[in-house]
């Protein structure tokens, strides 16, 4: 069965630092990974995903994520930390299907609150 | 190209009703997956549906139901409300079936039982 494990329920940064947000998944099968995030009573927006092609996937809003097949991780990082980025990321996994897209549901993690202080 | 469009965005019901929730996908969607979210469980696979049927289906009570329409809009119905209910429900549409790559979610319902 597959799983996601965000470390962290809550992560604060000053404006301008370096932005970590951890991921680690679990799947038997060779994963879709994504990272999306939702503002307040809004839905979910994509800001980017894995489906293996290069490992260091560029997002919008200047996120990015490294997936690591060895350490089972697809941590959501950004260089400089601003105000708007404040807000609940969620990572999530499907699985791979046979005709080359995904199959099966999303499987979210419980996702992480990132504030940001001035 | 309008996004996915669930109506209503507030509800407020009684414990023992029914409730229909809406959800109209991007013009050329044809699969459609709810999700629940709460504080507690976060979020949640509810079913998904394409060309008017049901494929999948997550770990919920036979009171939520849904189905979708020709015009692949999809509605959820949850019956006999229950306080747990309370929730967003939100609403994802992609192209193909289970082509999750390429989801796109609406803003939510935000549903709230007393």
């Amino acid at each position: 069965a597959q799983s996601v494990t965000q470390l962290g329920s809550h992560v604060s940064v000053s404006e301008g630092a370096l932005v970590l947000l951890r991921c680690n998944y679990s799947s038997s099968v060779p994963p879709y990974l994504f990272w999306y995030v939702q503002y307040p009573n809004q839905g979910l927006q994509l800001l980017l995903k894995y489906t293996s092609a290069a490992t260091l996937v560029k997002g919008i809003n200047g996120f990015e994520a490294e997936f690591k097949k060895s350490e089972t991780s697809f941590h959501l990082t950004k260089p400089s930390a601003h105000m708007s980025d404040a807000a609940e990321y969620f990572c999530a996994v499907t699985q791979r299907g046979g005709y080359g897209g995904s199959q099966g549901n999303l499987i979210f993690g419980k996702g992480t609150k990132l504030s940001v202080k001035p | 190209k309008a996004g996915v469009t669930q109506t209503p965005r507030y509800l407020i019901k009684t414990r023992g009703q029914q409730v229909t929730l809406s959800c109209s996908p991007i013009s050329g969607h044809r699969s459609v997956s709810w999700y629940q979210q709460t504080p507690g469980q976060g979020l949640q696979f509810l079913f998904e549906y394409f060309s008017e049927t049901q494929r999948n289906k997550g770990n919920f009570p036979g009171r939520f139901s849904g189905r979708q329409f020709s015009n692949s809009r999809s509605e959820m119905n949850v019956s006999t409300l229950e306080l747990g209910d309370s929730a967003l429900y939100l609403c994802a549409s992609s192209p193909r079936q289970g082509m999750n790559t390429e989801a796109f979610f609406g803003q939510g319902t935000r549903l709230t039982v007393v």
